[in-house]
């Protein structure tokens, strides 16, 4: 079935430093989409990317989406504390009535 | 604008017994999905619905349902819950669909915690 494995499970960072989360299909994806997850709360919608290799910024964030619609990263500039939570990618498959394909999630500390 | 509301926001229920979980969605939102969260699965996609109908549907056993009114409000189904059940579930809104590509924003609910003991 359909699989998003997403790399790594787990990232300490000292403040400051850079971090990156990566999520690979083993099928074409329609979309892909990040979330953030704080800890006790709900998933946060951060961006949807569609297109094959589109690279979109927010702030310090920045989102890739793979030429073969395969992969996609989250790296973020310069970490903060308030950074700390889990960052998830989800796609899609089957077009727009396709369900999402939740990634395990990568879990971000931060050390001040 | 109100956000997305679930009802109960924790729970406890023995095995054997079912339980109802309710999801109103942000106003104007026509799509509402439902995922399981848990520790070691992750988040597992339950079903969607759009319009009252069930759109999609993910690998659950057929204990799990749901139902969409004329309102957009949503509700799901556990019967004869068993231990494994117990996580965070999760309703998620949106205008047209998560597997839209129009860009449109999916906003989770708060989640109802459900306990099985």
């Amino acid at each position: 079935g359909q699989q998003v494995m997403q790399i790594p499970q787990y990232q300490h960072v000292q403040e400051g430093e850079d971090f990156t989360t990566y999520c690979n299909s083993s099928t074409t994806l329609s979309n892909i989409q990040w979330y953030k997850q704080r800890p006790g709360g709900h998933p946060v919608f951060l961006i949807q990317l569609v297109k094959s290799g589109e690279v979109k910024k927010q702030k310090r964030l920045t989102f890739q989406f793979g030429e073969a619609k395969k992969n996609s990263s989250l790296h973020i500039t310069a970490t903060q504390t308030t950074d700390v939570g889990t960052y998830f990618c989800a796609g899609t498959q089957g077009g727009s009535q396709g369900n999402l394909i939740f990634g395990k999630g990568t879990k971000l500390s931060v050390k001040p | 604008k109100a956000g997305v509301t679930q009802t109960p926001r924790y729970l406890i229920k023995t095995r054997g017994q079912q339980v109802t979980l309710s999801c109103s969605p942000i106003s104007g939102h026509r799509s509402v999905s439902w995922y399981q969260q848990t520790p070691g699965q992750g988040l597992q996609f339950l079903f969607e619905y759009f319009s009252e109908t069930q759109r999609n549907k993910g690998n659950f056993p057929g204990r799990f349902s749901g139902r969409q009114f004329s309102n957009s409000r949503s509700e799901m189904n556990v019967s004869t819950l068993e231990l494994g059940d117990s996580a965070l579930y999760l309703c998620a809104s949106s205008l047209t669909g998560p597997g839209e590509r129009s860009g449109n924003t999916i906003y989770f609910g708060e989640g109802s915690w459900l306990t099985v003991v």
